[in-house]
């Protein structure tokens, strides 16, 4: 079946702009995660929806970036007034509850801010 | 606070040999273990988890892992190891408390597996 899909897979910005990164999960998938990996490093954890609501948003490094899940399925990370510290690799994953559930990785959205 | 590591940065082995990537971790409570790995420009690919039952845990490609609570390690194995296995390895934490399921990563362990 289908797994995690992310768009873009490439976005190049200017710094102070505005940009949006969208997951597509595993349907039927109830969970779903948001990570950023930077150069060299392990993911970091930024925000977790169980269905429509964000049940853990403590990864989230400040409040220019901020998430949305509407209809439990698809999930957009917008980032306002991007920073050249923004650029990353945004992982997203998904999993079928939020418990012992394998997450499964998006191939991910690499964001560069010049 | 959690945490995982990932003491080396780069494992070397000859195809063939058998090969070990360490990981330890630092829970507050008892812990659900992952491993990752991950090729050049791909997401993470599910290896194998711990849960709970027999510490010793069977995952995709003849990876194993055993979980040593005494030593809190989770220790990625494979008896025999190929070219392709070549990759960036990846060992995830979750804490089994709380209603969130956020994977706290190590750094990464890149193997080079040579011909």
């Amino acid at each position: 079946g289908a797994g995690v899909s992310q768009t873009p897979s490439n976005k190049v910005t200017e710094k102070g702009k505005y940009v949006e990164l969208r997951c597509d999960p595993i349907s039927g998938h109830t969970a779903l995660y948001w990570y950023r990996q930077s150069l060299g490093q392990g993911p970091e954890f930024l925000i977790y929806f169980q269905g429509t609501g964000a049940a853990d948003d403590s990864g989230l490094p400040n409040d220019r970036f901020f998430a949305v899940r509407p209809e439990g399925s698809v999930s957009t990370l917008k980032i306002q007034r991007t920073e050249r510290g923004d650029s990353a690799v945004y992982l997203c994953a998904s999993s079928l509850d939020y418990g012992t559930d394998t997450q499964y990785f998006g191939p991910g959205t690499r964001l560069t801010v010049l | 606070a959690q945490s995982v590591a990932q003491p080396e940065d780069q494992v070397n082995v000859a195809e063939g040999n058998p090969l070990t990537v360490k990981c330890t971790y630092s829970v507050s409570g008892n812990p659900y273990l992952f491993w990752y790995v991950q090729y050049p420009n791909r997401g993470l690919q599910f290896l194998l988890k711990y849960i709970t039952g027999d510490n010793l845990v069977k995952g995709s490609y003849g990876f194993e892992a055993e979980f040593n609570k005494s030593q809190t390690s989770f220790h990625l194995k494979k008896p025999s190891a190929l070219v392709s296995d070549s990759a960036l390895y990846f060992c995830a934490v979750r804490d089994r408390a709380g209603n969130t399921g956020k994977l706290i990563f190590g750094q990464g362990t890149t193997l080079q597996v040579k011909p």
